[in-house]
């Protein structure tokens, strides 16, 4: 079965600087992999995704990520935060063949003037 | 594309009562839905995953007779919370995909807040 970590609850990072929120999964073949963000008290909406080729993959809003194989990781990255990027972000993981997906329990972005 | 809308957004009831959830694709035909349970500050967790014409299938320890879920059409999927408590209060969650879809992708409603008083 697969999993998702994602090691830090809370991250607060000034307006301007870059950003980057860890993942990491366990899953024995090459996973389907998303980010997604929510804003309070709403849905899902999906940053970008990663099924296969190039590793470093572009999202909406300026993210991007970069998958790992080695490291089982797929990070999260923003040169320069906005303070309308003050959310929260779930690491998902999918496998071949299955419909589901795993999250990660979630890492809080605060960002401060 | 692949819009996903959830009614109501928020709703308030009374312990004992039933409240249904709707969950639908606008602009494609979703042949699997699932629903989702949030509880503040925490992650999505899966309750079930529903084919249309088919009978939905559970996680563990997801009550199905507590949590009725219908997919009658490729379009619409409900989920009825029966007999209402106050920690059955939560964010729910729906998504949705469609077949050819070999990439897991699922696209999420805006989610309902339900309160039981």
């Amino acid at each position: 079965a697969q999993s998702v970590t994602q090691p830090d609850i809370h991250i607060t990072v000034s307006e301007g600087a870059s950003l980057e929120l860890r993942c990491n999964y366990s899953y024995g073949a090459t996973p389907y992999l998303f980010w997604y963000v929510q804003s309070p008290g709403q849905g899902l909406q999906l940053l970008l995704k990663y099924f296969s080729g190039d590793t470093l993959v572009q999202g909406i809003k300026g993210f991007e990520a970069e998958f790992k194989r080695s490291q089982s990781s797929f990070n999260l990255r923003k040169p320069s935060v906005h303070w309308s990027d003050a959310a929260e972000y779930f690491c998902a993981v999918g496998a071949r063949g299955y419909s589901t997906l795993t999250f990660g329990k979630g890492t809080m972005l605060l960002v401060s003037p | 594309g692949a819009v996903v809308s959830q009614h109501p957004s928020w709703v308030i009831c009374k312990s004992g009562t039933s409240v249904k959830i709707e969950c639908r694709s606008l602009d494609f035909q979703a042949t699997t839905m699932f629903w989702y349970r949030q509880f503040p500050k925490q992650s999505l967790m899966l309750m079930a995953t529903s084919n249309e014409g088919s009978k939905a299938t559970y996680e563990q320890g997801v009550e199905k007779d507590k949590f009725l879920i219908n997919h009658a059409s490729l379009t619409l999927s409900t989920l009825t919370v029966t007999s209402a408590h106050p920690e059955d209060s939560s964010f729910y969650i729906c998504s949705a995909t469609f077949m050819g879809n070999s990439y897991n992708e699922q696209f999420f409603g805006p989610g309902t807040r339900l309160t039981v008083l």
